[in-house]
């Protein structure tokens, strides 16, 4: 099974609500990642976390906060975003070495208002 | 640092047609490559990769790539393009560390295929 999940699909939120977006992987990778993605695009990675520990946090904002509960879970945590935060935001999972396949899951479509 | 280039943001074929992507990388050492789809409102998925076996490398859906040192190119081909195949392409670099596998991506190629 090479299938990562996110939940949820869409999410429409305030920018004073506080969410929180869900990756799940069965696969026994022991390295997971969160990109945020927008139109027209490519990926741009936001944090990596190699076995179970926050190894890369591409300069993000501290609005978006990540937590890694075990090996196959990960979460983003949302609080106070802006409008120019709604993208599409990609879970992906691999083992970490350089040759690894990543697996992306579909993707939480996030829309701030 | 890697870097990846696509040559055409937009590419339109006729279906049937030659399917040609181009890529071309950057990097300090051998390198690692993979080609991902995206079709609309989805996640990325993996065509194929090279890892340094094989130069010919053949993947999903009829796609295959060559792996060119000489011209630091990752070219996508499909011989016979298909509806189906109307899409968002990436090539993507793998960059060395030990903090997971990290992936540069190219800027993207949009595959249009005209019946």
């Amino acid at each position: 099974d090479t299938e990562v999940t996110q939940t949820p699909k869409h999410l429409v939120m305030g920018m004073t609500n506080k969410k929180s977006l869900k990756c799940e992987q069965h696969m026994g990778h022991r390295a997971m990642y969160w990109y945020k993605q927008k139109a027209k695009k490519p990926p741009e990675l936001m944090f990596v976390y190699s076995y179970e520990k926050l190894s890369i946090n591409e300069s993000v904002p501290s609005r978006f906060s990540p937590e890694c509960p075990n090996s196959s879970l990960l979460n983003l945590h949302l609080h106070a975003l802006q409008p120019e935060d709604s993208a599409l935001y990609l879970c992906a999972s691999s083992n970490p070495r350089r040759q690894e396949t990543q697996y992306f899951g579909p993707g939480t479509r996030l829309l701030v208002l | 640092a890697q870097s990846v280039t696509q040559l055409g943001s937009h590419v339109s074929v006729s279906e049937g047609a030659l399917v040609l992507l181009r890529c071309n990388y950057s990097s300090s050492v051998p390198p690692y490559l993979f080609w991902y789809v995206q079709y609309p409102n989805q996640g990325l998925q993996l065509l194929l990769k090279y890892t340094s076996a094989a130069t010919l490398v053949k993947g999903i859906n009829g796609f295959e790539a060559e792996f060119k040192k000489s011209e630091t190119s990752f070219h996508l081909t499909k011989p016979s393009a298909h509806m189906s195949d109307a899409a968002e392409y990436f090539c993507a670099v793998s960059e060395s560390g030990n903090a997971g596998n990290m992936l540069t991506f190219g800027g993207g190629t949009r595959l249009m295929v005209k019946p």
